[in-house]
């Protein structure tokens, strides 16, 4: 089983800066890298899913990328919003069983107006 | 479409008392999937199915069940209610591929 591994833990910025977050997972066998957004007292709701090495996706104000090769993903918010303010989570299928994710313990955000 | 439908949204249980929570997606997903998620540690898979007749076990099933008699439900079954299994539970679906998932609301839980 694999490790997925997020950093940091929470962090809060103030309204307007652009912030990031990683997402470290081990390089051998990837099967997908899925990023989720999760509001306080709501359901986690999808934002990427990425396959391919090198790969970008952009969602608004939000984008990610992705390195196969060293087993990262980096989730940028430029501008932050307060309504941005949620938890951010990624998981990757499990290496043996691409059926199952396996999920990071997430980065909270909190975005002071 | 409704997507994933959780019911209850909340209950409270006593201790050795059994229930179903529901489960059903509109969306005709092969892939469903029981979470519950404890504060501060992050979302944990009890059961999944890739198919109607098809389950398994995730990494924490231990005091519940499932069945997947048709591709749209997935019940999960408490028989004897503990308060280790107080928690925030999660359904959700997803389609064969790398596709992402689609969550429920999620019902809260509590066992005294």
């Amino acid at each position: 089983i694999l490790n997925v591994e997020q950093s940091p833990q929470s962090l809060h910025v103030q309204e307007g800066d652009s912030t990031n977050f990683t997402c470290s997972f081990p390089s051998s066998n990837f099967y997908a890298l899925h990023w989720y957004r999760w509001e306080t007292a709501k359901s986690p709701e999808a934002l990427f899913v990425m396959t391919l090495n090198g790969d970008e996706k952009k969602k608004g104000r939000i984008s990610a990328t992705l390195n196969t090769k060293e087993g990262y993903s980096y989730l940028y918010i430029k501008g932050s919003q307060p309504e941005d303010s949620a938890t951010y989570l990624c998981a990757s299928p499990n290496a043996g069983n691409n059926r199952k994710l396996i999920w990071g313990l997430g980065t909270s955000l909190g975005v002071n107006p | 479409n409704a997507g994933v439908t959780q019911t209850p949204k909340f209950r409270i249980l006593k201790i050795g008392q059994s229930m179903t929570l529901q489960c059903t997606q509109d969306m005709n997903h092969n892939y469903m999937y029981w979470y519950r998620q404890d504060p501060g540690m992050g979302l944990k898979l009890i059961y999944y199915s890739v198919g109607a007749g098809i389950t398994d076990k995730g990494e924490v099933p231990n005091g519940y069940n499932v069945s997947r008699s048709t591709t749209e439900d997935f019940p999960l079954r408490l028989e004897l209610a503990a308060p280790s299994q107080t928690s925030v539970y999660f359904c959700a679906s997803r389609p064969l591929g790398d596709s992402p998932l689609h969550f429920g609301n999620g019902t809260r839980l509590t066992v005294t």
